[in-house]
């Protein structure tokens, strides 16, 4: 089976940088990705990592440790726009399978002013 | 940017009706998924399809669920007898070859399904 955990909830101040924290335990492991979701709306992308190490996408970064079975998403120069539920997902199989994401419960993060 | 759709965005039905939810996934991609989400909760993988048949689902998938591709571009998911507990946002994916940078996944906007 799977288990990911990530903090419920965090408050950050715009302009400030936030760490949102992901541990994780699977079988198959395949991939981490993190995926941003304001409410009501679908999940959309932000990153992946499949490697050890930090992976750096504009404001957003990733970082995996897969001998620890953790990860974390910074976020730099917060924006108000930034408020949203930040979802931590394994894949597990190999490529080409079925490659399902189990996802963790998600971090709601509010920014303030 | 191609993108994957849903319909309708809201459906409301009686408890023991059956609900079709459409989806249309991004044109050249292979691998098809359903997740639901219900209010609050995370998001729960339910099937993944390719290649015209199931390639994997989890114990939420049972038998009053079913999915198909009727044709080269729509992909359904069919609850036969909806239950209270079936409200939920369900959402379809859809990801390309292994050959792409990170063969994410890309999630529609969702439907609503609300059972009464």
């Amino acid at each position: 089976g799977q288990n990911i955990d990530q903090p419920t909830e965090m408050t950050a101040t715009e302009g400030a940088i936030v760490q949102i924290n992901c541990t994780y335990q699977t079988s198959g492991f395949n991939g981490l990705f993190w995926y941003q979701q304001h409410a009501g709306e679908a999940p959309t992308f932000l990153s992946y990592n499949v490697l050890d190490g930090l992976e750096e996408k504009g404001r957003f970064s990733s970082f995996l440790s897969r001998s620890k079975g953790y990860s974390y998403l910074l976020l730099k120069e917060l924006q108000m726009k930034d408020s949203a539920s930040y979802l931590c997902a394994v894949r597990a199989g190999l490529t080409g399978g079925g490659n399902k994401l189990t996802f963790g419960t998600g971090t709601q993060l509010k920014v303030e002013l | 940017e191609p993108e994957v759709t849903q319909t309708p965005s809201h459906q409301v039905t009686q408890m023991g009706q059956e609900v079709i939810l459409r989806c249309v996934p991004i044109s050249n991609h292979l691998y098809f998924y359903w997740y639901r989400q219900i209010l609050g909760q995370k998001v729960e993988f339910l099937v993944s399809f390719y290649n015209n048949e199931i390639s994997e689902k989890s114990e939420i998938f049972d038998d009053q669920f079913s999915v198909e591709r009727p044709d080269g571009s729509n992909f359904t998911l069919k609850i036969r007898s909806t239950k209270l507990e079936d409200s939920a946002m369900y959402f379809c994916a859809s990801r390309g070859t292994s050959d792409e940078p990170y063969n994410e996944q890309f999630f529609g906007p969702g439907t609503r399904l609300t059972v009464l």
